[in-house]
């Protein structure tokens, strides 16, 4: 079974400030961890993904992720907001098996990213 | 790519009308996913499907949900009778192997009154 729990639904951050969003997961294999963004009446883009090559992963607008089994974490960061960034943001664990299937995503309920001017 | 495609993009409906939410995955992609997005419950896996052929129907919620795909570039979820409580924003994904990046559609938002 495959879980994953986003710590904070809502996280406000100024302009400029540094971006912390957390993720923990439970999965009985060796997963596969995904971010992805949401803006506004659209649909989920990913931001980045881990598949067990390099465990620091840089995904697009400035963002990154760092895979810590020891913690069971997959925190998104970026280093200085910008206005755009406000969105909802969706870590997500998909389980890796060699035998069998295992195809599904579920996602973790989601933080709403507020940036302030 | 053109992405994955979904119409209508919103859909307004009576209590027991019958809905039909449409999905065009990108070509080539194997594997098609149909969630729900609701504020109580977030994202949840619906159906999907591999080579056409659903792999996993746990999470339709009730005999009223049906979903197909008659072939490798359409798929449809059906709602019939529809209910109030079925009001949600229904999404499309899909990928090339299953297990690693699904790529979203737009969403389909539902209100039935």
């Amino acid at each position: 079974a495959q879980s994953v729990t986003q710590l904070g639904s809502h996280v406000s951050v100024s302009e400029g400030a540094l971006v912390l969003l957390r993720c923990n997961y439970s999965s009985s294999v060796p997963p596969y961890l995904f971010w992805y963004v949401q803006y506004p009446n659209q649909g989920l883009q990913l931001l980045l993904k881990y598949t067990s090559a390099a465990t620091l992963v840089k995904g697009i607008n400035g963002f990154e992720a760092e895979f810590k089994k020891s913690e069971t974490s997959f925190h998104l960061t970026k280093p200085s907001a910008h206005m755009s960034d406000a969105a909802e943001y969706f870590c997500a664990v998909s389980g890796r098996e060699l035998r069998g299937s295992n195809y599904k995503l579920t996602f973790g309920k989601g933080t709403l990213l507020t940036v302030n001017p | 790519d053109a992405g994955v495609i979904q119409s209508p993009r919103h859909e307004v409906t009576e209590m027991g009308q019958e809905v039909t939410l449409r999905c065009k995955p990108i070509s080539g992609h194997d594997y098609l996913f149909w969630y729900r997005q609701t504020m109580m419950r977030g994202l949840e896996l619906l159906i999907y499907f591999n080579n056409n052929v659903p792999i996993d129907d746990s999470g339709m919620p009730e005999d009223r949900f049906s979903a197909k795909m008659p072939n490798a570039s359409f798929s449809t979820l059906k709602i019939q009778p529809s209910e109030p409580r079925d009001s949600a924003v229904y999404f499309c994904a899909s990928s090339l192997v299953g297990r690693e990046t699904q790529y979203f559609g737009p969403g389909t938002r539902l209100l039935v009154l």
